[in-house]
């Protein structure tokens, strides 16, 4: 079955490290997101990307950083310059349509990874 | 600015109608989706509307007037498994490329 994939489900950091959460797709979709939840919030975009070694800022990019070296593959790392790292991480894909509009596009989510930063 | 604004919570019986509204100020407005969350869950897309007017997807319809930058989401025959969160999100065009912004999500409770 079609599906993308995060891992871990939950993490635990020490404050001042990195980390890197991984997120994989095999529905062959060109554009990739991630997205960051808070305890009764919406979901913030943090970063995207519409195609292979390309990727645009969301509204909440301070703090973080991606690759996109396979259409496959979308890893974020959560860098210790970010001040409140604890959240809910949730990975998104889409196709990009004939127009190159992502807008209309469903966007397929991964179950998430929970981080937890102490 | 931007900003979206739907209900924190609503709570309905089984077998009810429920109607979440969501309202937006965005600029390059190009749609507006809906999404179903459960507890902890990934969400999930229900529909998307691209022009005025009603969208049906079974016991789910979505509904868009551009003029008055309005929306809803409409669940008939209110089923417990439909309790979750349901978030509206616009598409909008910038500069930077195309995104989708979400609400901060309304809880729905279904009772019996």
């Amino acid at each position: 079955d079609g599906g993308i994939t995060q891992s871990p489900k939950y993490l635990f950091r020490k404050e001042g490290q990195n980390v890197t959460l991984s997120c994989e797709q095999n529905l062959n979709h060109d554009a990739m997101y991630w997205y960051r939840q808070d305890p009764g919030q919406g979901l913030r975009l943090i970063y995207y990307s519409q195609i292979v070694n390309d990727f645009q800022k969301g509204d909440i990019a301070e703090g973080y950083s991606v690759s996109r070296e396979k259409k496959e593959s979308f890893p974020l790392t959560v860098t210790s310059a970010q001040k409140n790292p604890t959240a809910f991480y949730l990975c998104a894909s889409s196709i990009v349509s004939r127009t190159g509009l992502i807008s209309n596009s469903p966007l397929h989510f991964g179950n998430g990874t929970r981080l937890t930063v102490t | 600015g931007q900003s979206l604004e739907q209900p924190s919570e609503v709570t309905a019986v089984e077998g009810a109608i429920v109607q979440i509204n969501c309202t937006y100020q965005t600029s390059g407005f190009y749609g507006l989706s809906w999404y179903q969350q459960h507890d902890g869950g990934a969400p999930t897309f229900l529909s998307y509307n691209g022009l005025d007017g009603l969208e049906e997807t079974g016991r789910f319809s979505s509904f868009l007037s551009r003029s008055d930058s309005y929306g809803y989401l409409l669940l008939q025959e209110l089923q417990m498994k439909d309790s979750a969160s349901y978030f509206c999100a616009v598409s909008r065009l910038t500069g930077g490329g195309n995104k989708l912004t979400f609400g901060t999500g309304t809880q729905l409770k279904v009772e019996l």
